[in-house]
């Protein structure tokens, strides 16, 4: 079974660090692009990071540009998420996700088909 | 940064009514366009890749049309189960992707 498990999600003090884990099961971990996807309560979806099969490439949204890293072990098939200075707004569910290609009448399609069931972030003194 | 923006952000309609929700893009994205469905307390499920590609899965009454910079999903005769919020996801830039605010269907 294709499979995504986050772990590391807690409450945190304001400028406070975290690091997030995603263990990956059932498919070729390191032939996959994967990704950080965030919701806080309440509101929508909002793409954070993601990561290069082989992590040669990382890219961010903007607000956690310098803040976060992304980085993954393709030998344990895990990604990882390290938050350092998190404020109030980095409060969210932070999901694990699989970017997959999916090749269609001439070109690759880039979707995020395999989520993992979440981890809880809180930012709060 | 390609913005996403849907229409409605929120819509009532009834078991077995034909409902439409809107994407648009502030860039030309060609079809580089994912359509989601959340359900409460899950995590998000891929429904339509490359703008109307259906994933394996997903039933028939869920279509997606559209290129450049508008987009919808339908629900041809909705079902129950399909009551959920939906988002769409441009993955043209560059792998820096981008959401939609998201539609909450809800029972009318």
């Amino acid at each position: 079974e294709v499979q995504l498990v986050e772990s590391g999600g807690g409450l945190v003090q304001p400028g406070g660090s975290l690091r997030l884990s995603c263990a990956a099961s059932g498919f070729i971990f390191s032939r996959y692009w994967m990704t950080w996807v965030r919701q806080a309560p309440g509101k929508g979806l909002e793409w954070v990071a993601n990561i290069k099969h082989e992590g040669s490439e990382k890219y961010y949204v903007d607000s956690v540009k310098g803040r976060f890293t992304i980085s993954r072990d393709n030998d344990k098939n895990s990604l990882y998420l390290r938050m350092n200075s998190l404020g109030a707004d980095d409060t969210a569910v932070y999901y694990c996700v699989r970017d997959s290609g999916y090749y269609s009448l001439g070109y690759n399609y880039y979707a995020l088909d395999v989520w993992g069931q979440g981890t809880t972030v809180t930012v709060s003194s | 940064d390609i913005q996403m923006t849907q229409s409605p952000s929120s819509l009532s309609a009834s078991v077995g009514d034909r409902v439409t929700i809107t994407c648009r893009a502030s860039h030309n994205i060609r079809d580089f366009l994912n359509w989601y469905q959340q359900k409460q307390g899950k995590a998000p499920k891929l429904l339509i890749y490359g703008a109307s590609i259906l994933q394996s899965g997903v039933p028939s009454r869920f279509s997606g049309g559209g290129s450049g910079t508008e987009f919808t999903l339908t629900i041809s005769s909705l079902q129950p189960e399909d009551f959920a919020t939906y988002y769409c996801q441009q993955s043209h830039s560059s792998l820096m992707y981008s959401f939609g605010q998201g539609t909450n269907l809800e029972i009318k």
